[in-house]
């Protein structure tokens, strides 16, 4: 079984900075993936990124990188330069690295001011 | 990406009728496919992992006979709430991998919200 943990429930960041969304995991998998996913508030889900376990290398996609620690169980996603369009929620996922079904942690709502 | 298509957006209807929500893999064949709900502000909970030709396997809690589900080709399984009531009232979300996709990321239908009066 996984559990993913988004402490943060809201976050406000002004426009162009840098803001880090915290994710931690606990599973008894030893291979697994990692994903971030954007849901502005029409609805549909946005796939960002994506680390696997045994990536030594942080994940990185344009603005969005992923502070991998795997030690930790940590997974946190850092987004530069935010922009308007980045207001929404952003949810952690993990599954198993053999198994699609993907478990998602409660999600963080992020409000970019101008 | 891969496609994938939900239908319909918004859908109201009344205590005790069903309603059919379809999810379609547009350019992809889709083997598996999931079906997610999400209360306002809340995380997705996965409901049931819809399989081609098989029945659907459903999660714990989760009602089979409130929600049928049939995945009778490779491109569309399609969730329906039989005699829904009130509390049925939510966004429904379905999910497809792509066997094209090295990571293995899922790829989301728009949702479906229903209200039920």
């Amino acid at each position: 079984a996984q559990k993913i943990t988004q402490t943060q429930p809201g976050m406000f960041v002004q426009e162009k900075e840098a803001v880090t969304l915290d994710c931690t995991y606990d599973t008894s998998d030893q291979s697994y993936g990692l994903f971030w996913y954007k849901q502005p508030s029409s609805g549909e889900m946005i796939f960002l990124i994506y680390q696997g376990s045994y990536d030594e290398q942080n994940a990185t996609e344009g603005r969005y990188s992923l502070n991998f620690q795997k030690a930790r169980k940590s997974a946190n996603l850092v987004i530069s330069a935010s922009q308007l369009g980045d207001s929404a929620m952003y949810f952690c996922a993990m599954r198993p690295l053999f198994d699609y079904k993907l478990s998602f942690g409660a999600g963080t709502t992020v409000t970019v001011r101008a | 990406g891969a496609v994938v298509s939900q239908h319909p957006s918004w859908v109201i209807c009344k205590s005790g009728t069903s309603v059919k929500i379809e999810c379609r893999s547009l350019d992809f064949q889709a083997t598996t496919m999931f079906w997610y709900r999400q209360f306002p502000k809340q995380s997705l909970m996965l409901m049931a992992t819809s399989n081609e030709g098989s029945k659907a396997t459903y999660e714990q809690g989760v009602e089979k006979d409130k929600f049928l589900i049939n995945h009778a080709s490779l491109t569309l399984s399609t969730l329906t709430v039989t005699s829904a009531h009130p509390e049925d009232s939510s966004f429904y979300i379905c999910s497809a991998t792509s066997s094209g996709s090295p990571i293995g990321e899922l790829f989301f239908g728009e949702g479906s919200r229903l209200t039920v009066l």
